[in-house]
């Protein structure tokens, strides 16, 4: 069985600050896959960022970056420069091969003007 | 390319009703996933379906039921309303590529209220 665990239910950041919203996972698949999606409140979910867990470097994209930490089964998502529109529900969320997404409790990331 | 899109976008049932639910997934993109989004409960898999196929199943009872069309559409079904079946249902789309690692895209999602 997989599990995501995100145990940090709420987040506070002044605009334009970085913050970092920690994640960790367990699975017993050797290929898989994290993200990180954003949920606000149109409750559209938004993919934020990927990460394969056979690569090494850690995703980027623009302001969003990870911390990959493989052997810890950690995966933690730093937003960079923090913009009001980053306000929103996050959730880690892992696959394997069986396609199903896991998701993490989700933390909700406000911010401050 | 549109997103992934879903009708209705608020549905409100009694109990001991039925309601169908629909998803288009993005063009070219073979499977569509289901999931059930409540308060208590979070996010939670329903089924994956792939050309037309049930791939994959999450622990929901058999009064949730989906199917696929030929163009990729998907339709799921819930039987026999409950209260505890109120909640935020998303549809996702993917390639489906074999291992099935890809990125979904979600929809905006099914806002069912069951009185």
């Amino acid at each position: 069985a997989q599990t995501v665990t995100q145990s940090q239910p709420e987040m506070s950041v002044q605009e334009a600050e970085t913050v970092t919203l920690s994640c960790t996972y367990d699975t017993s698949e050797s290929d898989y896959y994290l993200f990180w999606y954003k949920q606000p409140p149109s409750r559209q979910m938004i993919l934020v960022i990927r990460q394969e867990a056979y690569k090494q470097q850690n995703a980027t994209e623009n302001r969003f970056s990870v911390n990959f930490q493989k052997a810890a089964k950690s995966f933690s998502l730093k937003i960079s420069d923090s913009q009001l529109g980053d306000a929103a529900m996050y959730f880690c969320a892992l696959t394997g091969a069986n396609s199903k997404l896991t998701f993490g409790k989700g933390i909700t990331l406000s911010v401050r003007p | 390319k549109a997103g992934v899109t879903q009708t209705p976008r608020y549905l409100i049932k009694t109990r001991g009703q039925q309601v169908t639910l629909s998803c288009s997934p993005i063009s070219g993109h073979r499977s569509v996933s289901w999931y059930q989004q409540t308060p208590g409960q979070g996010l939670q898999f329903l089924f994956e379906y792939f050309s037309e196929t049930q791939r994959n199943k999450g622990n929901f009872p058999g009064r949730f039921s989906g199917r696929q069309f030929s163009n990729s559409r998907s339709e799921m079904n819930v039987s026999t309303l409950e209260l505890g079946d109120s909640a935020l249902y998303l549809c996702a789309s993917s390639l489906g590529s074999v291992g099935n690692t890809d990125t979904q895209y979600f929809g905006p999602g099914t806002r069912l209220t069951v009185l």
